[in-house]
Parts: C-alpha cells; structure tokens; sequence
C-alpha cells in the first residue's frame, strides 16, 4: 500500500521563525507533490505543487524535493500567527492522490 | 465563480438510516471525489469517477454508495452499513487523469453526525 508519512506535531514556532515541515513518501513511481494548508473546520487548499527535484519558491513558501530519498518538505519563512494550521501532504502516482495525516502547526506571537 | 459546493453543511442521522450527500460542482471537471476525515486524521479516499457512469472504489468503500449521472454531479450516500459514520466528508474534483492534472479543488465540506 502507497504510504504517505507525516509527524502529527504539534510543530511550535515563533512568529518570524523558519517552520519546516517534512514528509515522506513509500512509492517510487510518484510523480507530483502538494502541500495543502486546512484550518481547523475548514477543507483543504492547496499553497504548492512541485514536480521535480529541487526547491520551488512562492512567496515565503519554499517547496524542496528529492525523489532520491522520497521526501518532500515546505518551508515557511517570517512564520505568523494566521499561518497555524494543519498541513497536509499529498503524492500521486498515477491517477490517484494519497495523503498524509498532517502537521498541526502552531505559530506563536 | 467556478466551484464545488456540497450541502448539508451539518447532518445529523439516526442509527439505521441512509442520508445522501449532495456534491455539485460547475468547474468542467472530468474527475469527482469522495474523502473521509476523522478528527486529527487526514483524508481518506472513499470513492472517486473520472469520468461520468464510472466510479471505482477507493480505500473506504464499504458502506458507501456513489452515482455519477451528470458531470456535474457526484453524489455519495452513507448507508447504514457503515458501522462508524460519524466525520468531516469532503468532496473535490480535478480536470482528470493527465500529468500535472490531479490538482484537487475541494469543497467547504460535509460534517456527518450519528446521534
């Protein structure tokens, strides 16, 4: 079974502070990579997609991937408050998105 | 604006009772899915369709039914098969099965609560 791995945290960080944020992945043959932010009671929206090895930036998001090592992580730079939420990681092989159970992630002022 | 728009928002259901929840969305999107989120958990995939009269079963199928007559529409139903129903369900679509086209709008959501 296709696995997706992420530590459930709680990840605290202090405002202005890098949060880091890691998952890894079972599959090989996975192609493409996303990051998506849920706040408490809310669904899902996605902040990055990457789709091969290196890092993607978008704005004071940082998507970093290495097939070789099947990882992919984000980074947050200047961390606020408004960021605390969960953070879900997803893979797809083929047709299919499997998901990670998420990091809560805590932002404190 | 284009989207995904799921209703109920709140459901409650006795034991022993189908409810049916509604997923409707106006984006042109091929492929339409059913998730399931318990709380602290991520997204499990109940069932998904790519295209309209086709559904598979994804990892939760059991106690779940879906129908995809229109494009628009993926309607799933919980049935009282389900022996745990209670949970936060998510509907979301994507253009479809080519690279780079899995990317998911999800709607606001479903919260299922068995009284």
């Amino acid at each position: 079974q296709k696995e997706v791995e992420q530590n459930s945290g709680p990840l605290s960080v202090p405002e202005g502070a890098i949060a880091s944020l890691n998952c890894t992945y079972s599959d090989r043959g996975s192609q493409s990579f996303f990051w998506y932010r849920q706040y408490s009671g809310k669904s899902p929206e996605l902040i990055m997609s990457i789709y091969s090895n290196g890092d993607k930036e978008d704005g004071r998001f940082t998507a970093q991937l290495n097939k070789a090592s099947q990882y992919v992580s984000l980074l947050i730079r200047d961390s606020q408050p408004s960021d605390s939420a969960t953070y879900l990681c997803a893979v797809n092989a083929g047709n299919m998105l499997t998901f990670g159970g998420g990091t809560r992630l805590m932002v404190k002022p | 604006d284009g989207g995904i728009t799921q209703s109920p928002k709140y459901l409650f259901r006795k034991e022993g009772q189908n409810v049916t929840l509604s997923c409707e969305q106006n984006l042109n999107h091929d492929a339409m899915y059913w998730y399931r989120q318990d709380p602290g958990q991520g997204l499990r995939l109940i069932y998904y369709s790519q295209i309209v009269n086709d559904f598979q079963k994804g990892d939760i199928a059991e106690g779940y039914s879906v129908s995809r007559e229109k494009k628009e529409s993926f309607p799933l139903t919980v049935t009282s098969a389900q022996k745990n129903p209670t949970a936060f369900y998510l509907c979301a679509s994507s253009r479809g099965q080519s690279s780079g086209a899995n990317v998911l709008t999800f709607g606001a959501g479903s919260r299922l609560t068995v009284l």
